[in-house]
């Protein structure tokens, strides 16, 4: 069965540090990978996307995201947090035009 | 002006009452989904349309239907409410390439008492 895990389900950083929030994925086929966040009381929106070519991909807000094929990874990177990406984040997987397969979330708390 | 609306925000039912959740957007897109959330959980498809005249089930169907008016509007219907479909729920709209992302309404958190 196609899946997506996102390990852990909180991370905590210190502002000004480096944040990762991961991901892994298990499908059948190209994967076409997405990372969205969900602010409070907001709905999910986009950051960043691999389609193909440069396994590092640059996003909005100074997010970026590694593809790694063979450990079938696309871990959320940001070089230094800030308190205001607090929020969960959302990774999902699509695959020969199918159904997006999400991840169950993982909530990033950046303390002062 | 927001891409993706939904309507209402906020809504508090009863037990057996038919709840109608809308959703229009103006991206010009073929694709609308509705989701939803729940603690946990994480985001479950509930159904998704590809064109006005193709909808199909996602994985928690059972409780829900949903009308394709048209190209910009996708409505998610519960018959008769229950409990547990006490939930966050999210419309989605995409374009037709599986590269295409998914832009996200801003919710409607409904609550059946």
């Amino acid at each position: 069965a196609q899946s997506v895990a996102q390990p852990e389900d909180q991370v905590n950083v210190a502002e000004g540090n480096p944040l990762t929030v991961k991901c892994t994925y298990s499908v059948s086929g190209n994967p076409y990978l997405f990372w969205y966040v969900q602010y409070p009381n907001r709905g999910l929106q986009f950051l960043l996307k691999y389609i193909t070519g440069d396994n590092l991909v640059k996003g909005s807000y100074g997010f970026e995201a590694e593809f790694n094929k063979s450990q079938t990874s696309f871990h959320l990177k940001k070089p230094s947090a800030l308190v205001s990406d607090s929020a969960l984040y959302f990774c999902a997987v699509r695959v020969n035009n199918r159904k997006l397969i999400w991840g169950l979330g993982t909530s990033l708390a950046v303390n002062p | 002006d927001a891409d993706v609306t939904q309507t209402p925000r906020n809504r508090i039912t009863k037990t057996g009452k038919r709840i109608m959740l809308e959703c229009s957007q103006t991206k010009g897109h073929d694709r609308m989904y509705w989701y939803r959330q729940d603690p946990g959980l994480g985001l479950r498809l509930i159904y998704y349309s590809f064109d006005v005249k193709d909808i199909n089930k996602g994985e928690i169907s059972d409780g829900y239907s949903v009308s394709r008016q048209a190209q910009a509007k996708f409505s998610l219907s519960l018959e008769s409410a229950i409990p547990n479909q006490t939930a966050l729920y999210f419309c989605a709209t995409s374009g037709p390439s599986s590269t295409d992302t998914q832009y996200f309404g801003p919710g409607t958190r409904l609550t059946v008492l």
